[in-house]
């Protein structure tokens, strides 16, 4: 069946670096992926949608320079936690759909030391 | 491991019938459960959740009690309304950790 591959799972990375997180449509192409953080011990909040061949749609509160958003083809769209600090220490998933099934990543643990 | 299981879709109902979408969940300790909810062409939604057992979570009309005794998380509304249409999915979250359930999709016609 369809799979959505996210990568990395784990990231360790130090304050003021950029780290990316990529998700990739294994078998059919996505025009739109969606990306989410968790924030410990809360549910899922939506980031922003991603939409290949334009820009991103954020959602308010959302620092669209902070957390770049790229989805250059039609099986993947990256997200970069540029200038990371402890606080962007997260989980990040994202999520595509494939004809009426909604696919998850694995999810990405980034930990900004 | 921990992991959720979803009545499988899709589900058609008719304007104004009563909905139920079952979800049960294992787990290893007392995690939080959560239904969110996709909209076409939006992204996920947080719609109601529990995070102790007989807690009951509600919103929008719809609700869903946390049932550990039978590890049941079932969401029920009692009128369904054609923008009711859209993906409904059963999560459960334990130490950070989030599963997801498959989705289960639903159409209200008119």
């Amino acid at each position: 069946g369809a799979v959505v591959s996210q990568h990395p799972s784990r990231v360790i990375c130090k304050s003021g670096t950029s780290v990316k997180i990529e998700c990739r449509s294994l078998d059919f192409q996505a025009t739109t992926m969606f990306w989410y953080r968790q924030f410990p011990k809360q549910s899922l909040m939506l980031m922003a949608t991603s939409n290949e061949g334009s820009k991103a749609t954020y959602e308010q509160g959302v620092e669209k320079d902070k957390f770049l958003i790229n989805h250059a083809s039609l099986t993947l769209s990256t997200l970069t936690v540029t200038s990371a600090h402890p606080e962007d220490s997260s989980f990040y998933i994202c999520s595509a759909s494939h004809g009426n099934t909604i696919y998850f990543g694995e999810g990405s643990w980034l930990t900004v030391v | 491991g921990d992991s959720v299981t979803q009545m499988e879709g899709p589900v058609t109902l008719s304007e104004e019938a009563f909905l139920t979408i079952n979800c049960t969940y294992t787990a290893t300790g007392y995690p939080s459960l959560f239904w969110y909810v996709q909209y076409p062409g939006e992204g996920l939604q947080l719609l109601l959740k529990a995070t102790k057992a007989d807690d009951k979570g509600s919103n929008k009309g719809f609700e869903a009690t946390y049932r550990k005794e039978t590890t049941s998380f079932h969401l029920e509304k009692g009128s369904v309304q054609v923008s009711d249409s859209a993906v409904y999915f059963c999560a459960l979250c334990e130490d950070n950790d989030m599963r997801f359930g498959a989705g289960t999709r639903l159409t209200v016609k008119p």
